[in-house]
This record gives C-alpha cells, sequence and structure tokens, in this order.
C-alpha cells in the first residue's frame, strides 16, 4: 500500500532563499508523481507532473526531481517570493493510475 | 474557460440530513474523483469513476455515494450515515494516467 510522506511540515524563510521540499513514498511501482500547491480555503492548483521516464521536470521558478529506486522526489523552488507561500503537496499512485495518494504537504511562509 | 465547477462553495447540513455536492468539468476527462481534506491532513479519496456509468469505492467511502450519468458530471452526496461530515471536499479530473485538475472546493459544516 502506497505511503507518502513531506517534510518539512512547515518551512518560514526570508524572501529570496532556495528552498528544497521532501517527498517520500513507499511503493517505488509509480508511472508518474505529481505536485500541488494549495492556498487557504481553496482548491489544488497542479505545479508538475513528472513521468517515471523522467528525472526532473522544470516550470519557471520550480523544478521538481523524482528517484524512483530511493522513492523520493524534492520540489526546488528558486529566488523564493511572497507569493509562494502556500501548501505544497505530492501525491503518488497506489495500485492503478487512477488512484492517487497524498501527503500532508508543507505549509510555506516565505516573508519579505 | 475549460475547467471544473464545484457548487455550492459553503454548505450548511442539519443532523439526519442528506447533501449533494455538484461537480461538472468541461475538460473532455474520462476519470472524476472526489476527495475530502480535512484540517492539517492529507487529502483522502472517496469515490473515483473512470467512465460513465462506473465508478469504485476509495479509502473512505462509508457514509457516501456518487452517480456518473454523465461524462462531464459526478456528483457526490452525503449521507446521514456519515458520522463526521464537516469538511472540505474537493472534486478533481484526469485523462487516464495523466495530470489530476480540481475544482475550488466544497466546504460542508454540520449545525
Amino acid at each position: 500500500k502506497q505511503e507518502v510522506t513531506q517534510i518539512p511540515a512547515a518551512l518560514s524563510v526570508p524572501e529570496g532563499e532556495n528552498l528544497v521540499l521532501n517527498c517520500s513514498f513507499t511503493d517505488s511501482a509509480i508511472y508518474n508523481l505529481q505536485w500541488f500547491r494549495q492556498d487557504p480555503g481553496k482548491g489544488l492548483t497542479s505545479l508538475l507532473l513528472i513521468q517515471s521516464s523522467q528525472r526532473e521536470q522544470t516550470s519557471g521558478r520550480l523544478n521538481a526531481s523524482l528517484d524512483k529506486s530511493s522513492g523520493r522526489s524534492t520540489l526546488y523552488i528558486a529566488a523564493s517570493q511572497p507569493g509562494d507561500s502556500a501548501t505544497y503537496l505530492c501525491a503518488a499512485p497506489s495500485g492503478g493510475y487512477n488512484k492517487l495518494i497524498f501527503g500532508a504537504g508543507t505549509r510555506l511562509a516565505v516573508h519579505p | 474557460d475549460g475547467g471544473i465547477t464545484q457548487s455550492p462553495k459553503y454548505l450548511f447540513r442539519k443532523e439526519g440530513q442528506n447533501v449533494t455536492l455538484s461537480c461538472e468539468q468541461n475538460l473532455n476527462h474520462d476519470a472524476m474523483y472526489w476527495y475530502r481534506q480535512d484540517p492539517g491532513q492529507g487529502l483522502r479519496l472517496i469515490y473515483y469513476s473512470q467512465i460513465v456509468n462506473d465508478f469504485q469505492k476509495g479509502d473512505i467511502a462509508e457514509g457516501y455515494s456518487v452517480s456518473r450519468e454523465k461524462k462531464e458530471s459526478f456528483p457526490l452526496t452525503v449521507t446521514s450515515a456519515q458520522k463526521n461530515p464537516t469538511a472540505f471536499y474537493l472534486c478533481a479530473s484526469s485523462y487516464p494516467g495523466g495530470e489530476l485538475f480540481f475544482g475550488e472546493g466544497s466546504r460542508l459544516t454540520v449545525l
């Protein structure tokens, strides 16, 4: 059964810092992994989808890596801004491609 | 604009009442999902549907029911059998094995 863990649970940093958010999963037989952002009281916004054949995926200041053998994915945020403040969640498939298991998220606060 | 529309945004229910949350998508996605989110926790899967007229239970289906009569629509009914229904409910859709897209959510409160 897939389990997804995110570390740290919360992070507070000054503006401009480069950040690394961690996601680990127990079942490495995944076909992709997805990172999301959630603002308070809102739905989830998809940030990056990494296919199992890829090692990295980039979008603007965001870079996500995937290492299936170690069961880990990282989300790198370059030059953080106050607008990046949100909760970041990762999700990995379990028992078939239609069932995603979510981590509890990392709550990020970037202060000016 | 393509997307997923959930309604209502806020809903209040009295004890013993059934309520239905609406989810409509115009992304032409085959698969649709309902998740529940409680404060400080990750999302948990309630039900999912891969095609019209077919759906499967997720991890926490007890006290909930769904239907999939149209590709675009996947309503969720929270029945009186759900003992702790106060939560944030999120609907999502995707192509099989593809990127998951979410609606803005519906917040249900039991009075």
